[in-house]
């Protein structure tokens, strides 16, 4: 069964700090899509990235970058030079290929509080 | 702007009292899906429909229902609502396999 922890269940930062959010996962497929969503207190959970398992290019969009390294089983987020408007909660998630209803499991969740 | 729109913001219902919570998508999408999220906890599946079928999660529990009469609109009904069941719920739609979610700002319920 799949599996994603996110061990970090809060961080704390001052405005432009680096910070990065850990996610590492469990599946036996090797066909999987891993995701990161952001929940700001309005609630709503923004998509951020999606990643699938055979491609392990790191991605920069802005400040936030994401590692992917199937070695370790992780999908980090690090972002850079953070903001208060960074302040959230940031899922990891994963999928399976041969799932076809496409359903997510979720981390527990990192709530990121950016102070000024 | 196509999106998932769920309506009310804020839903207060009594004890027991039926309560209907709604999705509506004009992403034409495939799937949608409904999650309960409790305060600093990750969303937990309740039910998705792909098309017409429709998935229960094992341990969503029998006091909750779901319908999906056409491609743009989901419904969540909660029978007889109980005080654990406050949280908010989250609609959510993909193309499928591997796609990404669209979720929509979700339904706080209160029971009182």
């Amino acid at each position: 069964a799949q599996k994603v922890t996110q061990a970090q269940t809060e961080i704390s930062v001052v405005e432009k700090e680096d910070v990065t959010l850990d996610c590492v996962y469990e599946t036996r497929d090797t066909t999987y899509y891993l995701f990161w969503y952001k929940q700001p207190p309005s609630g709503e959970l923004v998509f951020l990235i999606r990643r699938n398992s055979f491609d392990e290019q790191n991605e920069i969009s802005g400040r936030y970058s994401w590692n992917f390294q199937k070695s370790t089983s992780s999908f980090n987020f690090t972002i850079t030079a953070s903001q208060v408007v960074d302040s959230a909660v940031y899922f990891c998630a994963l999928s399976e290929a041969g799932n076809a209803g496409n359903m997510l499991t979720f981390g527990g969740g990192t709530r990121l509080m950016v102070k000024p | 702007d196509a999106m998932v729109i769920q309506n009310p913001r804020y839903q207060v219902t009594q004890f027991g009292k039926p309560v209907t919570l709604s999705c509506s998508q004009t992403l034409n999408h495939n799937v949608m899906y409904w999650y309960q999220q409790k305060s600093s906890q990750a969303p937990k599946l309740l039910f998705h429909y792909y098309d017409k079928d429709f998935n229960n999660e094992a341990d969503t529990p029998d006091n909750f229902q779901s319908r999906r009469p056409n491609t743009s609109f989901c419904f969540l009904d909660i029978r007889s609502p109980g005080l654990g069941d406050a949280a908010m719920y989250l609609c959510a739609t993909s193309r499928g396999a591997g796609d990404r979610y669209t979720f929509g700002s979700g339904t706080r319920l209160t029971v009182v």
